[in-house]
């Protein structure tokens, strides 16, 4: 158990739909990451938050949008669903600061199925 | 980013010693050398750490020779729970809380 927690497990909705992913990060870590990963793709970056703000972006379309709360939970908001947005959605946590070693720990993901 | 290089896929038998080699020529002075697995369905698991010379934990260990430009995760005995992708990820050490870049890793494939 990696101490991120994500939810729901799985979700299964329509295209045009739009959907929540909720992550908490383990106990103490600052930031929050979001990755998407299909077959075709691999694992790709999504979004960073640290400490509630918004640190780096990568291929994040703009349909999609993030956020972390003040008790640094996060959320994954997906809208305008497309067929191809069908993938594993995996939340990561990080201690903060300069810390030598970047290691992240990931949650069990979260399985999104637009039909 | 340095770039890192490692086949795409391996086969082993269980009990044997595995060693997946990983490319990265072009790592800086900062880098670190990081790797991680992961079983289908399941976010990746951090394994191993390390900059230079041995690294040993109760998973795996780590050898990356002089010049660092390239390293090696050696998974002793493997059982067929080892069977999953490893990836090895090259980054500051010195800038903590960046997102990781992650290449196809190796499909380690262990039989019976």
């Amino acid at each position: 158990d990696s101490g991120v927690t994500q939810t729901p497990k799985h979700l299964i909705t329509a295209t045009g739909q739009r959907v929540t992913l909720r992550c908490s990060p383990r106990s103490g870590d600052l930031s929050v990451y979001w990755y998407q990963q299909s077959l075709d793709q691999g694992l790709q970056f999504l979004i960073q938050y640290y400490n509630g703000e918004e640190r780096a972006k990568g291929n994040i379309l703009e349909r999609f949008s993030a956020q972390q709360f003040p008790d640094l939970h996060s959320e994954l908001n997906l809208s305008s669903l497309e067929l191809g947005d069908s993938a594993l959605y995996f939340c990561a946590s990080s201690v903060d600061g300069v810390r030598v070693g970047n290691i992240q720990y990931f949650g069990a993901g979260t399985r999104l199925s637009v039909l | 980013l340095a770039k890192t290089t490692q086949p795409i896929s391996m086969d082993s038998y269980e009990g044997q010693e595995v060693n997946i080699t990983c490319s990265h020529n072009n790592i800086a002075t900062n880098d670190y050398i990081t790797w991680y697995q992961q079983f289908p369905s399941q976010g990746p698991r951090f394994i191993i750490q390390g900059y230079k010379t041995k690294v040993t934990n109760e998973v795996a260990s780590l050898f990356i020779p002089a010049d660092r430009k390239s390293s090696t995760l050696s998974l002793p005995r493997v059982s067929l729970s080892d069977t999953a992708v490893y990836y090895c990820l090259v980054g500051d050490g010195l800038r903590g809380n960046t997102p990781l870049v992650f290449g196809k890793g190796t499909r380690l494939s262990v039989i019976a």
